[in-house]
């Protein structure tokens, strides 16, 4: 399975862009990135997956390289219910499954 | 709300205790998974069905087993229990209708289990 690195923590400030970065250089031609978030022992919440293209939703916007070797998720105006550990998840193949592995994630905190 | 419902939300029983956990998943969804989330080791997955069918296998102790019935529910058995099975434990559950391609997989709120 492909490793994704993230860093451990990150502030940002309320109203700002949280850009959260992930690498992933060991991903397959045909997996996809996808970014998950967990507030505080909550069920994770899916936020956005992309294969090759810049991708949008009403929640963030995910940026992938070109060369496929990291991502950044970007929360545009990141608010104080946006405190949460981010989860950046190479999917397994579908025919593997297609089950998530989990790493250690980003945890975000948004500050006043 | 994810429509991944989890029974029981929270559960207390004694080492060597026997517990079944169970999950209904959205409406339509094939694939059921169980994750555990303990302190120290993070979100790990379990095992996962599809239609019925084991289809993966993740670190699930030999304790632990886990169906998925006709209906697609889906229950998590955890037999002699022991301190460090306390955890919360996750079902999640995807593919709609057999569509494989791409799917978005859907987490329950969990099922907190505290073993004394």
């Amino acid at each position: 399975d492909a490793k994704t690195t993230q860093p451990t923590s990150m502030d940002c400030a309320e109203g700002r862009a949280a850009n959260l970065p992930c690498n992933h250089s060991t991903i397959s031609g045909n997996e996809y990135v996808y970014w998950y978030r967990q507030i505080h022992s909550q069920g994770p919440q899916y936020i956005i997956h992309g294969l090759k293209n810049n991708e949008t939703n009403e929640m963030a916007s995910l940026i992938i390289t070109e060369d496929r070797k990291s991502s950044t998720l970007i929360l545009p105006h990141a608010t104080l219910r946006d405190t949460a550990v981010y989860y950046c998840i190479v999917r397994v193949k579908l025919n593997q499954g297609g089950k998530l592995i989990f790493g250690q994630g980003t945890e975000l905190s948004v500050k006043p | 709300d994810s429509g991944v419902t989890q029974t029981p939300k929270h559960l207390i029983t004694a080492t060597g205790q026997r517990v079944t956990l169970r999950c209904s998943p959205r409406s339509g969804d094939l694939s059921v998974y169980w994750y555990q989330q303990s302190l120290d080791q993070g979100l790990q997955f379990l095992i996962q069905y599809y239609n019925g069918e084991e289809r993966a296998k993740g670190n699930i102790l030999e304790r632990f087993s886990a169906q998925q019935f006709p209906d697609l529910h889906s229950e998590l058995n955890l037999s002699s229990l022991e301190l460090g099975d306390s955890a919360l434990y996750f079902c999640a559950s995807s593919d709609p209708f057999g569509q494989v391609e791409v799917n978005t997989i859907y987490f329950g709120e969990g099922s907190w289990l505290t073993v004394v």
